[in-house]
């Protein structure tokens, strides 16, 4: 059964260094989403992609974040400096044409 | 702005009882789903509801919708043990951004 991939599952870093998270969605899903999930919450989206292009952005910290999808496929989301506050899981999600979106296993983040 | 709530917040419920988790939402959708996560894991999707009256079950667990109502309801029958995870209700925006509930933290118990 096909799976969305996320790499690294656990990081540690100190604040002010920079992460790098990447997703590979379900084949053949054009839309990929990130998320980022405090811990003892509900997952909060931070980007939206359709194909190569950002759908929707709007809740994503843009002087620390930012997100690329350069050829539609793979994406990678990035954050320089790391802040405390940036301590959580980042899911990426893709969806089908079902419209249900598949999320991956997740990248823990811890800011030291 | 939309906001989505789930009550109980937890719920510690005995093997073998039925019960009910409500997801209310603050405006206009015809699409809800419902996830369950398990500590420290990814989300899995359980349920797409997609019109009004809209309902669907799996093994133990049955979602409703009532788009009128800005109502979905994910109810437990003869809960077991391995049903005990977190489950989001999240509902749909334009282009599908979805809006996540805060969750409800289930506990079963022998």
């Amino acid at each position: 059964e096909a799976e969305v991939a996320q790499s690294p599952r656990y990081k540690i870093t100190e604040k002010s260094q920079a992460v790098a998270f990447w997703c590979d969605p379900i084949s053949g899903h054009a839309t990929l989403y990130w998320y980022r999930q405090i811990l003892g919450q509900g997952p909060e989206l931070l980007v939206q992609f359709q194909d190569e292009s950002v759908v929707d952005d709007s809740q994503l910290p843009k002087d620390r974040f930012s997100a690329e999808r350069l050829k539609g496929v793979d994406s990678t989301l990035k954050i320089q400096p790391a802040e405390l506050g940036d301590s959580a899981m980042y899911l990426c999600a893709s969806r089908d044409r079902q419209e249900t979106q598949y999320f991956g296993p997740g990248t823990r983040l811890l800011v030291l | 702005e939309l906001k989505v709530e789930q009550n109980p917040l937890f719920l510690s419920m005995q093997e073998g009882k039925n019960y009910t988790i409500y997801c209310n939402y603050s405006t206009t959708s015809d699409r809800l789903y419902w996830y369950r996560q398990d500590p420290g894991k990814s989300l899995e999707s359980l349920f797409v509801l997609l019109s009004n009256g809209a309902v669907k079950q799996e093994g133990r667990l049955m979602a409703s919708l009532d788009t009128k109502a800005r109502l979905s309801t994910l109810h437990i029958t003869a809960a077991v043990h391995d049903l005990s995870a977190t489950y989001f209700c999240a509902v749909s925006l334009w282009a599908d951004k979805l809006i996540f509930g805060t969750g409800t933290r289930l506990q079963v118990f022998p």
